[in-house]
């Protein structure tokens, strides 16, 4: 059974620009969830869908947005990139909304310069 | 004060000794995870709970609703457990982290 799959793995932009990164779950799980990990602030939640639905929003500005397809499939988009967006993005998958266990990714460092 | 507290932030033990990291978290939750990161970034899921007790391997997860408690045990503990375990809890579709304890194992 395939894993949950995210691309790119790595890659670099510079401010102002935009970055669409993508997430493919585990076939069967209907539900997918985003974080960011950094240095300074650790793990954060930023969203997750279930059924092409946005559940639940992070603390974060509009400039983070997402989607989910009718596969199950969910990008993120960063748009007007700074540099604070440096991080490490994981998409995570599950059977179930929120109380299931949870298989991560491998992520995508995304680097802003 | 954050949401979910863990402790200690790091931990350096002897191969085959037991370890015990906590997590503590301040309000009502659905579920508590275990997370495993090993360096470069991958992340494994290793309990889910929200009641009692799990146990898989020389891992154990034990979690207190009452007092709003879990910790993660893992015995005859051997290098290749060195990671950094972090506890999460879910709460209104949302899950918050803790900061993380960096368990360095040495043979």
């Amino acid at each position: 059974k395939a894993g949950v799959t995210q691309t790119p793995r790595y890659l670099i932009k510079t401010r102002g620009q935009q970055v669409t990164l993508s997430c493919s779950p585990i076939s069967g799980h209907r539900s997918v969830s985003w974080y960011q990990q950094t240095p300074g602030q650790g793990l954060q939640f930023l969203f997750e869908y279930f059924s092409e639905t946005q559940r639940n929003k992070g603390n974060f500005p509009g400039r983070f947005s997402g989607r989910q397809f009718s596969n199950s499939r969910s990008e993120m988009n960063v748009s007007t990139l700074e540099l604070g967006d440096s991080a490490l993005y994981l998409c995570a998958s599950s059977l179930v909304l929120g109380t299931g266990e949870l298989f991560f990714g491998e992520g995508s460092r995304l680097t802003v310069l | 004060k954050n949401e979910v507290e863990q402790s200690p932030q790091n931990l350096t033990a002897q191969e085959g000794e037991f370890i015990t990291i906590n997590c503590s978290y301040s309000v009502g939750i659905s579920a508590l995870h275990w997370l495993q990161q090993h360096p470069g970034g991958g992340i494994v899921s290793l309990f889910m709970l929200s009641s009692g007790k799990k146990k898989h391997g020389r891992l154990i997860a034990t979690i207190n609703i009452q007092e709003k408690h879990s910790s993660l045990h893992i015995t005859a503990s051997h290098p290749r457990d060195s990671a950094v375990y972090i506890c999460a809890v879910y709460k209104a579709e949302k899950l918050t982290f803790g900061t993380g304890t960096r368990l360095t194992i040495i043979p």
